[in-house]
């Protein structure tokens, strides 16, 4: 089974700031990979697919990239509403379609 | 407006049974493969089961091969997971999700706790 490792755990970052997101395979997905954002409370939504793909509806502000073991998600200004949960998943080698353990993206 | 809405989730035993419903409504159910995803509290997110739109092809984690069973109702446009001989582990908020193995729509979820 892949494993998926998120990084940082927890990031604290003010409005307006720029974040960079990691998610590390154990091994190579490709391209096969998704990012879903999730606020407390709510269900996982859809942000990015085929590692660099939006999905309907999803601000440009959101990017994807990489490919093989290495992907990155960009905000580029976070706004209010972006502080969530974020996780990747690949669905490279699926089932099963592991997620990462996430990162938490709060309030400096 | 394409939406989904789980129901059945409520205090079980342990090894005890609860079936999981999920309608679905804004969309052509029959076209589209389903999954089940869980979150157990305070935790990341754990695929359970996917079925394909025809509901021929079944697919699971291993965690819960053996004891949940994923199936569908394309004339009520109804996803279901029968959740059988239930663990301390399985206790989670239970959201299904449309397609497979990308999950481009979720249902708010429904909490399984498992206890005595």
């Amino acid at each position: 089974e892949i494993v998926m490792t998120q990084s940082p755990p927890t990031l604290s970052v003010s409005p307006g700031e720029r974040v960079t997101l990691s998610c590390r395979a154990s091994q190579s997905v490709s391209s096969n990979l998704a990012w879903y954002q999730q606020k407390p409370g709510q269900a996982p939504r859809l942000l990015i697919y085929g590692a660099s793909t939006r999905a309907t509806g999803i601000p440009a502000r959101f990017s994807g990239s990489g490919s093989g073991t290495e992907f990155t998600l960009t905000i580029s200004s976070l706004q209010s509403e972006d502080f969530a949960a974020y996780y990747c998943q690949q669905y490279n080698n699926w089932p099963p379609g592991t997620f990462g353990q996430g990162t938490k993206v709060e309030i400096k | 407006e394409v939406q989904l809405l789980e129901s059945g989730g409520g205090l079980v035993q342990p090894g005890g049974s609860l079936r999981l419903s999920c309608a679905a409504s804004g969309f052509t159910f029959s076209r589209h493969a389903l999954s089940w995803v869980r979150q157990a509290p305070g935790q990341g997110l754990e695929w359970v089961s996917a079925i394909t739109d025809s509901g021929t092809g079944t697919y699971y984690a291993d965690s819960v091969k053996g004891r949940f069973t994923i199936s569908r109702d394309n004339s009520k446009n109804t996803l279901f997971l029968q959740m059988n001989s239930l663990r301390a582990e399985d206790t989670a908020v239970y959201f299904c999700a449309r397609d497979s193995p990308i999950l481009t729509i979720w249902g708010q979820g429904t909490l399984v706790t498992v206890s005595s």
